[in-house]
């Protein structure tokens, strides 16, 4: 089971830098990593994915080290619209119901 | 594109009763898949349907069914409430062809359903 930890609270400042990891230490090899931003009442919304090493897009980095045993989410600049609370999940397609794993997430509160 | 649609947004219901969620995917995806959110379980899967087949299940009780029709539109049931099943359902969509957790086929979320049961 590629079964996911994270720390459940960060608290950040406007306009630093947050990076939140996330373990998986039983990921699989055809697995790959993806976080997700949910605000309340709301459905969560896909950020970034990736694989291995580094992947960047407009709103956040992903950190994937060579064992591929955790990975950290990157937000450069953090605002107060970035509260949220941040979900990592791992599977592939042959990740079947029983392994679908959200976990608890991690609840940002950025502070003024 | 408009996103995933989910209706209707809040619902209240009475123990013992039924009820029924609809779910609009994004025009193209044939995957839809349901989830039940609350503050002491999180988030855990539902089921899964594509091409109005379900392709995965998770551990829930055989009072939650659901079903996909041939324009991938989805509805959940849920029959006998019970107080415990007071929750915000969500509803996602995504290309998955291959199965559930495809790469470069993120789930797409909608708002949910919010449903009290009293």
């Amino acid at each position: 089971l590629a079964k996911t930890t994270q720390p459940i609270s960060m608290d950040s400042y406007e306009g630093q830098e947050v990076n939140i990891t996330c373990s998986h230490n039983n990921i699989a090899t055809n697995d790959y990593i993806t976080w997700y931003q949910q605000f309340p009442s709301q459905g969560p919304r896909f950020i970034i994915q990736g694989y291995k090493t580094k992947v960047t897009n407009e709103v956040a980095s992903l950190f994937i080290p060579a064992d591929r045993k955790s990975s950290t989410l990157s937000l450069p600049r953090v605002s107060l619209s970035d509260t949220a609370v941040y979900y990592c999940l791992v599977g592939s397609q042959q990740t079947g119901a029983n392994n679908l794993f959200f976990g608890t997430g991690t609840r940002l509160t950025v502070i003024p | 594109k408009a996103g995933v649609t989910q209706t209707p947004r809040y619902l209240i219901k009475t123990r013992g009763q039924q009820v029924t969620l609809s779910c609009s995917p994004i025009s193209g995806h044939r995957s839809v898949s349901w989830y039940q959110q609350t503050p002491g379980q999180g988030l855990q899967f539902l089921f899964e349907y594509f091409s109005e087949t379900q392709r995965n299940k998770g551990n829930f009780p055989g009072r939650f069914s659901g079903r996909q029709f041939s324009n991938s539109r989805s509805e959940m049931n849920v029959s006998t409430l019970e107080l415990g099943d007071s929750a915000l359902y969500l509803c996602a969509s995504s290309l998955a062809d291959g199965g559930l957790f495809s790469y470069n086929s993120p789930l797409h979320f909608g708002n949910g359903t919010r449903l009290t049961v009293t």
